[in-house]
């Protein structure tokens, strides 16, 4: 199985701080990884998909890049509506895998 | 618009069954691969099966492998997840998704699990 580790786990972050998330896969995925963002008792939403993707919809100071074993999401101006949590899901093989999941919260 | 609500989910004792469902709408159901992913109480996301546009290929995780079945209705766009042999453990919000050329795209509102004596 591929393993998806997420860092980190918890950051604490001001509205209009430059936040970046990593997840390692451990072994060569291509790019195929997405990103979703999750808020409390709701269903997780894509925000970016092929590594780097932006999902229609999404305000642009999301990104994501990489390719292969290590990927990045990028929230370039971290806005109040923003924080959440965020998860990594490799669609590589079977078993897909998420990452653990990094909680942004404010500071 | 897309929507995927999903509905089953109860208070059930270990060892006992439950199928959960999940109803499409807003796209052409039969021509998407669906998913199911978990979230136990304060954990994160776990992908649990998924099965093909036709019904004639799944995947399943291994901590599920023997006791679940996903299986698919296109005639009634739906989808199901039968769940046998429930443990302690499977407890949690159990999603439906929709399945694209880049993985999940499209989430339900979930629907809740509860596997207690």
């Amino acid at each position: 199985d591929i393993q998806m580790t997420q860092s980190p786990s918890s950051l604490s972050a001001s509205v209009g701080d430059r936040v970046t998330i990593t997840c390692r896969a451990s072994q060569g995925i291509r790019n195929d990884l997405g990103w979703y963002q999750q808020k409390p008792g709701k269903a997780p939403k894509r925000l970016i998909y092929a590594a780097s993707s932006l999902q229609s919809g999404v305000p642009s100071r999301f990104s994501g890049s990489g390719s292969g074993t290590e990927f990045t999401l990028t929230i370039s101006s971290l806005q109040s509506e923003d924080f959440a949590t965020y998860y990594c899901l490799q669609h590589y093989s079977y078993p897909w895998t998420f990452g653990q999941g990094t909680k942004v919260e404010i500071k | 618009e897309f929507q995927l609500l999903e509905s089953g989910g109860d208070l059930v004792q270990p060892g006992g069954s439950l199928r959960l469902s999940c109803a499409a709408s807003g796209f052409t159901f039969s021509s998407y691969a669906m998913s199911w992913v978990r979230q136990a109480p304060g954990k994160g996301l776990e992908w649990v099966s998924d099965i093909i546009t036709t019904g004639a290929g799944t995947h399943y995780a291994d901590s599920v492998k023997g006791r679940f079945t996903i299986s698919r209705d296109n005639s009634k766009d739906t989808l199901y997840l039968h769940m046998n042999g429930l443990r302690l453990e499977d407890t949690a919000v159990y999603y439906c998704a929709k399945v694209g050329t880049s993985g999940i795209h499209l989430w339900g509102q979930g629907t809740l699990v509860t596997v207690s004596s």
